[in-house]
């Protein structure tokens, strides 16, 4: 139990469009999911955290008007990356917690690579 | 500020020896400890955690670590290596709720034959 998938896998797109990517928890329902970023070598960086039904809270430097993130039912969250540029360009993954699991453990999806051209 | 501090950016062992994986933590008050392991171009596949309990966890494919509280460490370790354990670990920690997540750094492990 505890999948977490994440869709597309791979995405290009031109620069100034905006792509929409999905994270889901096939068999659990997640009260909390959270999106990352991960460049190439580094660790994971914290964009957001969202809570079903609630607006996200995004971290300090993450611009909340470029990256949207909606959770709109216990199964699923969005990040859109709107009007991208290349730098946006990164590794992208998402994770949830399971509702009122107490080992605060994460569940990760397995990313979605996006290249802006 | 609550920090994880993974040592050794990179780890490089024979097949057959022995693993490990460093990682530290920053804060008087213990937290949630996690280890996690990244293939290429993939998501995160959790080794083991440490909640509360045993400060001796046992995860899988041969994994273990230890809690030491005295000297804030959760070290990784595994008897003999693999091959397939070449990747990529991240030490994490959560000290608050909502399950919110410190990483460290990331150890890149290889494996020679």
């Amino acid at each position: 139990g505890a999948v977490v998938s994440q869709h597309p896998s791979r995405v290009i797109c031109k620069s100034g469009t905006s792509v929409k990517i999905e994270c889901r928890s096939l068999d659990f329902q997640a009260t909390t999911m959270f999106w990352y970023r991960q460049f190439p070598k580094k660790s994971l960086m914290l964009m957001a955290t969202s809570n079903e039904g609630s607006k996200a809270t995004y971290e300090q430097g993450v611009e909340k008007d470029k990256f949207l993130i909606n959770h709109a039912s216990l199964t699923l969250s969005t990040l859109t990356v709107t009007s991208a540029h290349p730098e946006d360009s990164s590794f992208y993954i998402c994770s949830a917690s399971r509702e009122r699991e107490a080992a605060y453990e994460q569940y990760f999806g397995p990313g979605t690579r996006l290249t802006v051209t | 500020a609550q920090s994880v501090t993974q040592l050794g950016s990179h780890v490089s062992v024979s097949e057959g020896a022995l693993v490990l994986l460093r990682c530290n933590y920053s804060s008087s008050v213990p937290p949630y400890l996690f280890w996690y392991v990244q293939y290429p171009n993939q998501g995160l596949q959790l080794l083991l955690k440490y909640t509360t309990g045993a400060t001796l966890v046992k995860g899988i494919n041969g994994f273990e670590a230890e809690f030491k509280k005295s000297e804030t460490s959760f070290h990784l370790t595994k008897p003999s290596a693999h091959m397939s354990d070449a990747a990529e670990y991240f030490c994490a920690a959560s000290w608050t709720s909502g399950s919110r997540l410190t990483f460290g750094e990331g150890t890149q492990l290889t494996v020679n034959p």
